[in-house]
């Protein structure tokens, strides 16, 4: 699966759009961009995923360039739960198959702080 | 979405003992599970994949002999930690994938492992 870099951390007032950004230059074309996020002392907690396209959930939007190399997560009015460390993750779609088809592969993600 | 249960939340043994990490898909059968393993302050590490009716895929440097992985229905994986040390208290934590088409993997809450 394709590498992703994130920001270590970032910061957003509560109310306002949290952008976060990904790096996953080396992606294939049958490689999906996930992300999950995860709040202290809890498991993760998935969010949105895409290929393409654009998406968009009650959660967040997930906005990928037309290259594929880089994403961004938004997350339009953010609160103070939404303070937690966010994963990009990159994975191959269901044409891989096999036993290991759902394994995640975390970087550090990027923990987003919220503030009054 | 899709549930994933573990149990118990928070468990502290003595050295020496086995602590048995119990993981249930709620509403949905997952022929595949995997186990995770978080440290302070890092992200989380794939320790195994656990495949229902057959042997666990441990990750390189994984123990199998230690971490004793139990698939025995579609629902239910268990993670035992054998002889467990101070050094394998951590954060574990499991996941299931959904069947079908590029479906997300959903997390259980974790389980605080502390040896003493």
């Amino acid at each position: 699966d394709a590498k992703t870099t994130q920001p270590p951390s970032m910061d957003c007032a509560e109310g306002r759009a949290a952008n976060l950004p990904c790096n996953h230059s080396t992606i294939s074309g049958n490689e999906y961009v996930y992300w999950y996020r995860q709040i202290h002392s809890q498991g993760p907690q998935y969010i949105i995923h895409g290929l393409k396209n654009n998406e968009t959930n009650e959660m967040a939007s997930l906005i990928i360039t037309e290259d594929r190399k880089s994403s961004t997560l938004i997350l339009p009015h953010a609160t103070l739960r939404d303070t937690a460390v966010y994963y990009c993750i990159v994975r191959v779609g269901s044409g891989a198959g096999g036993t290991s088809y759902g394994k995640l592969t975390f970087g550090q993600g990027t923990i987003l702080t919220v503030h009054p | 979405g899709a549930v994933v249960s573990q149990h118990p939340s928070w468990v502290i043994c003595k050295s020496g003992t086995s602590v048995k990490i119990e993981c249930r898909s709620l509403d949905f059968q997952a022929t595949t599970m995997f186990w995770y393993r978080q440290f302070p302050k890092q992200s989380l590490m794939l320790m195994a994949t656990s495949n229902e009716g057959s042997k666990a895929t441990y990750e390189q440097g994984v123990e199998k002999d230690k971490f004793l992985i139990n698939h025995a229905s579609l629902t239910l994986s268990t993670l035992t930690v054998t002889s467990a040390h101070p050094e394998d208290s951590s954060f574990y934590i499991c996941s299931a994938r959904e069947p079908g088409v590029n479906t997300e993997a959903f997390f259980g809450q974790g389980t605080r492992l502390t040896v003493v």
